[in-house]
C-alpha cells in the first residue's frame, strides 16, 4: 500500500478482555516496529521486527504483550487481560532496514480505551 | 540508559515568529539524532536528521545542530507558518540497532 496501516483506529474495551492490534507495514518493508504512546509521555519502543531474525522484545512491558509477523509482512499485538493503564495510542512504523539511521513510516496509530 | 528530555509545550506562537524548541539527550556512545513531526491526523514523519556531532540537519526551513557538548538537538526556524503547528518529537538512535528512543513531544500551534 501506499503507507503503513493500521487497524482499527479506535478500539473500546473492557478490563480483562484481551485485544488485537493490526499493522499492515509498507510493501517490501522489512523492518516493522511497535511503539506505544500515552498521555504525557514519550513514545516507548514496544518490539522490532526485522527480516527472519528473532525479535527484538526488550519493550513489551509485561507478559500480557505479544507480537508476531506473519510472513515477513503483516504485524499483529496482541494485549491479554487489558488493563486501564494500557490505555494509549499503538503505532506501528516500517522500513525497508537497509540502513543503519533509514527513517521510519508511521502509520497514524490505534487508539486503545480500556474501561 | 538512553533518555531525551524536551520543553514541554503547548508552545504558541505568532506567525511569523522565530521558533525554539529545545531538546536534549542522554546517551552511551556517540547517539545519532532525530527530529520527527505530526501533522493533525497524520503518522509522524522525519523532519532532519544528524549524525555525529557539529552536523546541521536542515529541512523545510527548520534547521538543529548536533551539539555533543551540551548534548543538545535544538530545533529552529526562523519564520514559523499556521501550517507548522504540529506535534514535535525528538529522538536518538544509538548501538548497532535501529530502534529509537523518542521524548514526550512538544506541541506548536501558530496563530495568524
Amino acid at each position: 500500500g501506499a503507507g503503513v496501516s493500521q487497524s482499527p483506529s479506535n478500539k473500546v474495551t473492557e478490563k480483562g478482555k484481551d485485544v488485537e492490534l493490526r499493522c499492515d507495514p509498507i510493501s517490501g518493508h522489512t523492518a516493522l516496529y511497535w511503539y506505544r504512546q500515552s498521555l504525557g509521555q514519550g513514545l516507548e519502543f514496544l518490539i522490532y521486527f526485522q527480516g527472519n531474525s528473532a525479535p527484538d522484545k526488550s519493550g513489551l512491558p509485561s507478559d500480557r504483550f505479544s507480537a508476531e509477523r506473519t510472513g515477513g509482512s503483516v504485524s499483529t499485538l496482541t494485549i491479554q487481560r487489558t488493563q486501564q493503564e494500557d490505555s494509549a495510542v499503538y503505532l506501528c512504523a516500517s522500513n525497508a532496514g537497509g540502513e543503519v539511521n533509514e527513517k521510519l513510516f508511521f502509520g497514524s496509530g490505534t487508539q486503545l480505551s480500556v474501561l | 540508559g538512553n533518555s531525551v528530555t524536551q520543553m514541554e509545550g503547548p508552545v504558541t506562537l505568532s506567525e511569523e515568529a522565530f521558533l525554539t524548541i529545545n531538546c536534549t539527550y542522554t546517551a552511551t556512545g556517540y547517539p545519532s539524532l532525530f527530529w520527527y513531526v505530526q501533522y493533525p491526523g497524520e503518522g509522524l514523519q522525519l523532519l532532519l536528521k544528524a549524525t555525529k556531532a557539529d552536523d546541521k540537519g536542515s529541512n523545510k526551513g527548520f534547521e538543529a545542530t548536533y551539539r555533543k557538548e551540551t548534548t543538545s538537538f535544538h530545533l529552529e526556524k526562523g519564520s514559523v507558518q499556521v501550517s507548522d503547528s504540529a506535534v514535535y518529537f525528538c529522538a536518538l538512535r544509538t548501538g548497532g540497532g535501529n530502534k529509537l528512543t523518542f521524548g514526550t513531544g512538544t506541541q506548536l500551534k501558530v496563530e495568524l
